[in-house]
């Protein structure tokens, strides 16, 4: 069990570029969240999935973020054309099941410049 | 929608002091509730979770407390350590966990 991984941990893009954060969960996890954290606030739920299913996503994941979990393994967050606003800690967590342990990682952090 | 408050916002308080975090929430349809550490600039660390069906959950010198019925979770926290210094946050969850702003809370040496 060697915990939620992220990749990268940092990142500076120009304002427009597309960026792709990738997150592995823990091993036999089923459910995989994605968060948003600004600094100073709590963090903000994106989506989640179950196994390869997307199951919710926020109003906030505008038609410029597009998640996926293709095998139910690792999920990728992409964010298209990306804005100053998009500047934020992206973080991936993941548990077996509804009502267990949520495990985070350790977040990806995004610059836009 | 579930909202989440935490109070205080901040404290600083003596090392060796025992402190209470608040935690509210509005909806008390709810799964469980967690606690989390963060340290500045790094992801979260669970430290306690509460069923729904449970009073409170104990690790070390942390206890926490839920009464879902008036949206209430406290975060007590005995002979605090400089260590302690971190951001707490609480998440009740149903299908997906919901943050408040947390505290920040200081341990002076």
């Amino acid at each position: 069990d060697t915990g939620v991984s992220q990749d990268p941990r940092h990142k500076i893009t120009k304002r427009g570029q597309n960026v792709t954060f990738r997150c592995d969960p823990i091993s036999e996890h089923n459910r995989l969240y994605w968060y948003r954290q600004t600094l100073g606030q709590g963090p903000e739920f994106l989506t989640y999935f179950q196994n390869e299913a997307q199951l919710e996503k926020s109003r906030l994941l505008s038609d410029r973020f597009s998640a996926e979990r293709p095998k139910g393994s690792f999920s990728t967050l992409e964010i298209q054309r990306t804005e100053q606003g998009d500047s934020a800690m992206y973080l991936c967590a993941s548990s077996t099941l509804s009502g267990n342990t949520i495990y985070f990682g350790e977040g990806s952090w995004l610059t836009v410049v | 929608k579930q909202e989440v408050t935490q109070i205080p916002a901040a404290l600083s308080v003596p090392e060796g002091e025992n402190l209470v975090l608040n935690c509210s929430f509005t909806d008390s349809a709810i799964y469980n509730l967690q606690w989390f550490r963060q340290d500045p600039g790094k992801g979260l660390t669970s430290l306690l979770l509460i069923q729904s069906s449970q009073r409170e959950q104990t690790s070390g010198r942390l206890n926490a407390s839920l009464d879902k019925s008036s949206g209430r979770s406290t975060l007590y926290i005995a002979a605090s350590q400089p260590g302690d210094s971190a951001t707490y946050l609480c998440a009740p969850e149903a299908q997906k966990l919901v943050f408040g702003q947390g505290t920040r809370l200081t341990i002076n040496p």
